[in-house]
């Protein structure tokens, strides 16, 4: 079981906007930052989104993320064919002194 | 352009060890924390350990604490996974990673490596 909690799965039409959200505790996303990755098929995770908010050189505005509370929510709209993906959160755990990652969503694109 | 290319994975029996290693090059390497992250096969992914700059901060997963030691040599710009008596459930895709950020809890993998696969079985 992962410590922060993400649907195992999302879906949406081309051009729709849709959300993934990632559940934790007071210990993670409480109290620390959390960044989203994206996961394409057969390669390795990429920053998506860092500090909650934050999206590196490169990554479209389609792409956005949030954060309250002990919660978080990563929004793509416009959505296209090529996000079909997993999407990864994670933050700092202050009470396991560890990165703590969500168990991903495996985005569909219909 | 940061490059991170890892190497060392392979076939193991379980109790037997392994090394892997992580050249890294298109940045100051001294500067910044690294990290290794693993996915097991269809799994999502778990961060194993993280070293500070200058190496005199260390932290360790639960899960691998006390048979993997990571360790970083900032001439050669190389990280390193020293893991000893492994297991089946060791058996994954191992990532090094490059650190950003200003202190710990703000800290994110801005670079990811290709991996390097474990095979851990007998």
């Amino acid at each position: 079981q992962s410590v922060l909690t993400q649907p195992p799965s999302a879906s949406g039409t081309p051009g729709q906007r849709v959300t993934i959200s990632c559940s934790g505790s007071s210990s993670n996303i409480g109290s620390n930052t959390v960044n989203w990755y994206r996961q394409l098929p057969g390669t390795a995770p990429k920053l998506l989104i860092y500090t909650n908010s934050q999206r590196p050189s490169g990554v479209p505005d389609r792409f956005s993320g949030s954060k309250s509370g002990t919660s978080a929510s990563l929004a793509i709209s416009g959505l296209q064919s090529e996000d079909e993906a997993d999407y990864y959160c994670g933050a700092w755990d202050d009470s396991l002194n560890a990165w703590v990652f969500g168990g991903g969503t495996k985005l569909t694109v219909l | 352009e940061v490059q991170l290319l890892e190497s060392g994975g392979g076939l193991v029996q379980p109790g037997g060890s392994l090394r892997l290693s992580c050249a890294a090059s298109g940045f100051t390497f001294s500067t910044y924390a690294m990290s290794w992250v693993r996915q097991a096969p269809g799994k999502g992914l778990e961060w194993v350990s993280v070293i500070s700059g200058g190496g005199s901060t260390i932290y360790y997963a639960d899960s691998v604490k006390g048979r993997f030691t990571i360790s970083r040599d900032n001439s050669k710009s190389t990280l390193d996974l020293q893991m000893n008596s492994l297991r089946a459930e060791d058996t994954a895709v191992y990532y090094c990673a490059k650190l950003q950020g200003p202190y710990k809890q703000a800290w994110h993998f801005e670079y990811w490596g290709q991996g390097t696969l474990v095979t851990v079985s007998s």
